[in-house]
């Protein structure tokens, strides 16, 4: 099946601890986005990749990190310097860029 | 910062009832709309995208009014499935915050 998954779909994260969320396609889609959701609240924008090896920051950007080296995978780490990481963090992907976007099952990070 | 605005609801609507949301938006250079439906602790899932001339799926009937800068979802014969958090989102590729969700409105479909 063609899909976009996330991994694991809780994580724990203790003070001072970097912890990386993990986000796969195999819809042969060029651009892929990280997405926090906090209770109550619309989407917003972490970083985004239009292509490989190419990746931009969104609107709250600072206390994350991504990479893009393979079009399939675009992982997330949340690092300690990311004061309020606990949320809902929702990966998606669009054949190009800003096309329809398409998300995966999300994870719930949350502070120990 | 421009804005996506929604009213949050909720909306509570008898089973078969017909249900309209409205969004507005304020960056009047947005360039491409969607409805997604959001269920409690999942991912979004596009609904539908939105044209100015309209677009209809089955019960669901999306517009775009650009001369007053919202969107608006009809539902027809709502079904208790209908029941869930419709997200509107605005994209403009040329501004730095490029796609803007709304927080969702919620609809409670009651049998």
């Amino acid at each position: 099946d063609g899909g976009i998954t996330q991994s694991p779909k809780y994580l724990f994260r203790k003070e001072g601890q970097n912890v990386t969320l993990s986000c796969e396609q195999n819809l042969n889609h060029d651009a892929m986005y990280w997405y926090r959701q906090d209770p109550g609240q619309g989407l917003r924008l972490i970083y985004y990749s239009q292509i490989v090896n190419d990746f931009q920051k969104g609107d709250i950007a600072e206390g994350y990190s991504v990479s893009r080296e393979k079009k399939e995978s675009f992982p997330l780490t949340v690092t300690s310097a990311q004061k309020n990481p606990t949320a809902f963090y929702l990966c998606a992907s669009s054949i190009s860029s800003w096309e329809t976007q398409y998300f995966g099952p999300g994870t719930r990070l949350l502070v120990l | 910062r421009k804005e996506v605005e929604q009213d949050p609801g909720p909306f509570n609507v008898p089973e078969g009832a017909t249900v309209a949301f409205n969004c507005t938006y304020s960056n009047s250079a947005s360039q491409s709309f969607f409805w997604y439906r959001q269920d409690c602790r999942k991912e979004p899932k596009l609904l539908m995208s939105v044209y100015s001339s309209g677009n209809e799926d089955g019960r669901f009937t999306a517009q775009l009014n650009r001369a007053s800068q919202y969107i608006s979802l009809l539902i027809r014969d709502s079904k208790l499935s209908d029941s869930a958090t419709y997200l509107c989102v605005a994209i403009d590729m040329n501004r730095d915050d490029k796609i803007i969700f709304g927080k969702g409105t919620r609809l409670h479909i009651l049998p």
